[in-house]
């Protein structure tokens, strides 16, 4: 599965767009993008997941890069209950390879 | 519609000993697929099981085992068990390959 590398934290303000980056510069062809976040002492939430194109559901939108080698994870207005460590994950085959994540805290 | 449920919530057992994890996937899943998550760390995925057979299994020893039953449950034990083995173990559910997986809340479990 190729790496993914993603800030360890970042802040956000409450009712502003949050951007999380992740950086997947091995990514082959065949290969999705995931994204989860977990709430503390919860199970991981599955937010979006995409291939090529950019994809938009109610909660977040992916944007993905023409090359694949990174994408975005945009939350368009995050509130206090987004706060959470969010997941970018490559996936090939059936198993989600979790690493350290990003701990977004959003503040009022 | 209940989502993937997990027993018990919390289990505490002793050094030694063998533990039994449950799962029910969530209603029109057939694959179900076991993490275990230190503290502090991303969830770690130790196998997944598909029409009762396991079909792909991380980097954990023979001590972790598991069964998928004809009603797509499942369960996840774990023999001879070790302080190390305290954690929070999760369970997913999906339909198939490339669908998003739900998980359930997880079973906290600590050795003593």
């Amino acid at each position: 599965d190729a790496k993914t590398t993603q800030p360890t934290s970042m802040d956000c303000a409450e009712g502003r767009a949050a951007n999380l980056p992740c950086n997947h510069s091995t990514i082959s062809g065949n290969e999705y993008v995931y994204w989860y976040r977990q709430i503390h002492s919860q199970g991981p939430q599955y937010i979006i997941h995409g291939l090529k194109n950019n994809e938009t559901n109610e909660m977040a939108s992916l944007i993905i890069t023409e090359d694949r080698k990174s994408s975005t994870l945009i939350l368009p207005h995050a509130t206090l209950r987004d706060t959470a460590v969010y997941y970018c994950i490559v996936r090939f085959d059936y198993k989600l390879s979790f690493g350290a994540g990003t701990t977004v805290t959003v503040r009022a | 519609d209940a989502g993937v449920t997990q027993s018990p919530t919390h289990l505490i057992k002793t050094r030694g000993q063998q533990v039994t994890l449950r799962c029910s996937p969530k209603s029109g899943h057939d694959t179900v697929s076991w993490y275990q998550q230190a503290l502090g760390q991303g969830p770690q995925f130790i196998f997944q099981y598909y029409e009762e057979e396991e079909r792909q299994r991380g980097n954990f020893p023979d001590r972790f085992s598991g069964h998928q039953f004809p009603n797509y449950s499942s369960e996840l034990n774990v023999n001879a068990l070790l302080l190390g083995d305290s954690a929070l173990y999760l369970c997913a559910s999906s339909l198939a390959a490339h669908t998003e997986a739900f998980f359930g809340q997880g079973t906290r479990l600590t050795v003593v």
